[in-house]
């Protein structure tokens, strides 16, 4: 079974561009969440996707954006670029039945380490 | 405010040298805790999921154990290629609750 995809891997960008990011789950996952990862505060949470519909958001500014699609791929944008958002964004899956007591395995993509320069 | 505190930040080992990694959490009632491991570049990789205090799992040379405020990951003998940063996670109960991560251990094995 195919793992967590995320594309591109590597990208290089300057202050005040966008950016968007792309994750396809593994086959059959319905849940999408996306975290930054830096240095200095480890892994944050962003937000996450299930259903097409955003269904938990972390305290990230609002150039801060994602969504979903009816295949369950989803993508996340950064606007207005600055230098502290240079980190490692990663995407995970996960099966959820949607049923709020069910704990699910969050499964990791290779990540795209995004520069800002 | 959840709160996951990993401890210590970095650990270096004689290989065969056996240590354990500490997690303590606070959350408002668990769902469940996670431990993770990263190589560097790479996104994190699933090891464990533990509900209740008292559960243990093993893998190969990794055994994580569950108290209702810590978590432990033990190391029995280990070798080189165990060399990563640990993480660990909670979720809460309550909701779709996303996973708190602690900043990690980074272990390294020396031969």
């Amino acid at each position: 079974k195919a793992g967590v995809t995320q594309t591109p891997r590597y990208l290089i960008k300057t202050r005040g561009q966008q950016v968007t990011l792309s994750c396809s789950p593994i086959s059959g996952h319905r849940s999408v969440s996306w975290y930054q990862q830096t240095p200095g505060q480890g892994l944050q949470f962003l937000f996450e996707y299930f259903s097409e519909t955003q269904r938990n958001k972390g305290n990230f500014p609002g150039r801060f954006s994602g969504r979903q699609f009816s295949n369950s791929r989803s993508e996340m944008n950064v606007s207005t670029l600055e230098l502290g958002d240079s980190a490692l964004y990663l995407c995970a899956s996960s099966r959820t039945s949607g049923r709020a007591w069910e704990t699910d395995t969050q499964y990791f993509g290779p990540g795209t380490r995004l520069t800002v320069l | 405010e959840d709160q996951v505190t990993q401890s210590p930040e970095a650990l270096r080992l004689q290989e065969g040298e056996s240590s354990s990694l500490n997690c303590s959490y606070t959350v408002s009632g668990l769902r469940g805790l996670f431990w993770y491991r990263q190589d560097p570049g790479k996104g994190p990789e699933f090891l464990f999921t533990l509900y209740s205090a008292g559960e243990e799992k093993e893998k190969e040379r990794l055994k994580a154990t569950l108290t209702k405020k810590e978590s432990f990951l033990h190391i029995t003998a280990p070798k080189p290629e165990d060399s990563a940063t640990y993480l660990c996670a909670v979720q809460a109960r309550g909701g779709n609750t996303p996973l708190v991560f602690g900043k990690g251990t980074r272990l390294s094995v020396i031969a």
